[in-house]
């Protein structure tokens, strides 16, 4: 069962607006991973962490791995268009080889 | 990245019929394959795990002998939806993972419509 809390649910951003969302859990967590998901398609890696306090950058998009490996954040800059979607954050605890734990969700939607 | 295909993308049924969903990990070798189904506007929910060679794990509430699963190689899964019924409507997604601790990738998903 779904144990990542992800905030918020949805935002409505205007072009060019820097976003960000966030994960928590009351579970330590080894990895955490941020996708993307458009329609009617799979979840997308957008990136992947794997050291408390690691922070990682793809283009616009920079994430963390909290220094407590309870939470992580995701941010987006200058968001654009094609940055609409569903963004899931997801986890692996204690055991690297358990299945991923997934967030809830966050939708996006960017105004032009 | 690691590339995950489905197929078939979207299947059409009748009830009572069973419908195969084939899950490929096409440019790397998945000891571990998942498969999720996903309802609109909500997250994924995690079916079942399976290990190649190996019976497939089932998550609380998952019908085994409903979702059968087959993990006969280690490039490829299929999850067969025996009997289905329009409550099995669903979007299918399956993720494949190389070894242990490593990043998950999924697949583009199927969508079933059961008539």
């Amino acid at each position: 069962g779904q144990q990542l809390n992800q905030s918020p649910q949805s935002m409505f951003i205007q072009e060019g607006e820097d976003v960000s969302m966030n994960c928590t859990s009351s579970s330590i967590f080894n990895t955490w991973l941020w996708y993307k998901q458009d329609p009617g398609e799979g979840p997308v890696l957008l990136i992947a962490l794997y050291k408390a306090g690691e922070l990682t950058s793809n283009g616009r998009l920079t994430a963390q791995f909290g220094i407590t490996r309870k939470d992580s954040f995701l941010n987006i800059s200058a968001s654009i268009p094609s940055d609409v979607g569903i963004y899931f954050c997801a986890g692996h605890r204690n055991s690297g080889n358990t299945p991923l734990v997934f967030g809830k969700g966050t939708r996006l939607s960017v105004i032009a | 990245g690691a590339v995950v295909s489905q197929h078939p993308s979207w299947v059409i049924c009748k009830s009572g019929t069973s419908v195969k969903i084939e899950c490929r990990s096409l440019d790397f070798q998945a000891t571990t394959m998942f498969w999720y189904r996903q309802f609109p506007k909500q997250s994924l929910m995690l079916m079942a795990t399976s290990n190649e060679g190996s019976k497939a794990t089932y998550e609380q509430g998952v019908e085994k002998d409903k979702f059968l699963i087959n993990h006969a190689s280690l490039t490829l899964s299929t999850l067969t939806v025996t009997s289905a019924h329009p409550e099995d409507s669903s979007f299918y997604i399956c993720s494949a993972r190389g070894g242990f601790g490593e990043t998950q990738y999924f697949g583009p998903g199927t969508r079933l419509l059961v008539l």
